[in-house]
């Protein structure tokens, strides 16, 4: 009965190589969102999709492509991974977009040696 | 700069104990204040929102306090328990190209000992 669920919950792997997170929520939400929380534990922004339509877009590097296949999915796609791309990794959901309460999944660390 | 800053960054109390935390911003145009609680290794989980024209609200243990004209609030926990230890994040929501942007203080990190 999770909520919002991310795969994995940890990732390590080395330069250069591809790797994918995947999220999905059972809440019946419209809109879902893609967290980054660096070392110094802040979370900002990467992403956001309302209805498997992109709405918030936050300077991310375009080696970061999110997909939605259906709105209660939210995939992060990474190429040639990079040292400071290690951080952990949170998916969201809300109802709707604007100032709904947000759900976060349990995070995926991800790690880049 | 739109910016959320927590104090104190860390703190440590007894068990049963009261305790206050502190947020101020300059996020603008302002729309929600929220704060978070974040268990070790789990995601963050919603405690309040508060709206411009809310300057207090509880849930069960939790009083937050907003004051919208100094960008100050405050999140007060009362009769602590063990399970409080967690990293509490203000959050303030501003307005802007059409949609809300959460931007996240670093935490104050509580432990709370026996």
């Amino acid at each position: 009965d999770t909520a919002v669920s991310q795969t994995p919950k940890y990732l390590v792997t080395q330069m250069g190589n591809d790797k994918s997170i995947k999220c999905e929520q059972n809440l019946g939400h419209d809109t879902m969102y893609w967290y980054k929380q660096d070392s110094k534990k802040f979370l900002k922004i990467m992403f956001s999709y309302n209805n498997k339509e992109l709405i918030i877009n936050e300077t991310v590097p375009n080696r970061f492509s999110p997909k939605s296949p259906d709105k209660a999915h939210l995939n992060l796609h990474i190429n040639s991974l990079e040292l400071g791309d290690s951080a952990v990794y949170f998916c969201a959901s809300s109802p709707h977009q604007g100032a709904y309460e947000q759900y976060f999944g349990p995070g995926t660390r991800l790690t880049v040696t | 700069k739109n910016q959320v800053e927590q104090s104190p960054q860390s703190l440590i109390i007894l068990e049963g104990k009261n305790c206050t935390l502190q947020c101020n911003y300059t996020v603008s145009p302002f729309s929600n204040l929220r704060w978070y609680k974040q268990d070790t290794g789990r995601g963050p989980v919603s405690l309040t929102i508060m709206t411009f024209s809310e300057n207090t609200k509880s849930n069960g243990r939790y009083t937050a306090t907003l004051d919208a004209d100094t960008k100050q609030s405050s999140l007060h926990i009362t009769a602590s328990q063990l399970s409080d230890s967690a990293s509490y994040i203000c959050v303030v929501s501003r307005l802007g190209g059409g949609y809300n942007k959460l931007i996240f203080g670093a935490g104050t990190r509580l432990a709370v000992h026996p």
